[in-house]
């Protein structure tokens, strides 16, 4: 079946604009997270989903940072007034429970965000 | 507040040599430890993951890790590489809290010399 997938793969933002990041998650799949990774670092959570329900949000490193699962399917990551440090790949990734330790992530590809 | 050290950035090995990732973690309480591999433009997979039970943790690609509390370690092995084993490496720890998110190490970059 179908992986997690993300959307654009790529996106160039100069500073100050708004971007969307879409995720799809693998179908079915009840949890939702996103990270961050910056260049040669491992990957940082910054929010979760059970569901449409929001459950974690205290990685998002500022209110510019907004994600939204409306209908506990897809999820899209927006950041406003994009800033040169939001510069990283971004992170998607489902696991098919509600959020337990033992439960495997399944990652999709990123969508990697340059701002100018 | 849980950690992960990776404390080699790089390693270079030959192929057919034997290989050791070290991963060193932080954590309170009985840690969920992770192995995943990351290649250029592809997301992170699932090598391995360790709960409890056995500490000697077999993964897929032939890899595996021992889990040592004492040494608070779970450092990943491969008895013989392969070039397409080239990629990033990144320990990671979660634990039995609310939400799952998991903590990453810096990761380590795997090159494979002829």
């Amino acid at each position: 079946g179908a992986g997690v997938s993300q959307s654009p793969r790529y996106k160039v933002a100069k500073r100050g604009q708004d971007v969307a990041l879409r995720c799809d998650p693998i179908s079915g799949h009840v949890s939702l997270f996103w990270y961050q990774q910056a260049l040669g670092q491992g990957p940082e959570f910054l929010t979760y989903f059970q569901n449409e329900a929001q459950l974690d949000k205290s990685g998002l490193p500022s209110d510019r940072f907004f994600a939204e699962r409306p209908e506990g399917s897809v999820s899209t990551l927006k950041i406003q007034r994009t800033q040169q440090e939001d510069s990283a790949v971004y992170l998607c990734a489902s696991s098919r429970r509600p959020p337990v330790a033992t439960d495997t992530q399944y990652f999709g590809p990123g969508t990697r965000l340059t701002v100018l | 507040a849980q950690s992960v050290t990776q404390p080699d950035i790089h390693i270079t090995v030959s192929e057919g040599a034997s290989l050791e990732l070290r991963c060193n973690y932080s954590y309170g309480a009985t840690p969920y430890l992770f192995w995943y591999v990351q290649s250029p433009g592809q997301g992170l997979q699932l090598l391995l993951k360790y709960f409890s039970g056995d500490t000697l943790v077999q993964g897929i690609k032939g890899f595996e890790a021992e889990f040592k509390r004492s040494q608070s370690s779970f450092n990943l092995r491969k008895p013989s590489v392969h070039w397409s084993d080239a990629a990033e490496y990144f320990c990671a720890v979660g634990g039995n809290n609310a939400g799952n998110m998991l903590t990453f190490g810096g990761g380590t970059r795997l090159m494979v010399k002829p």
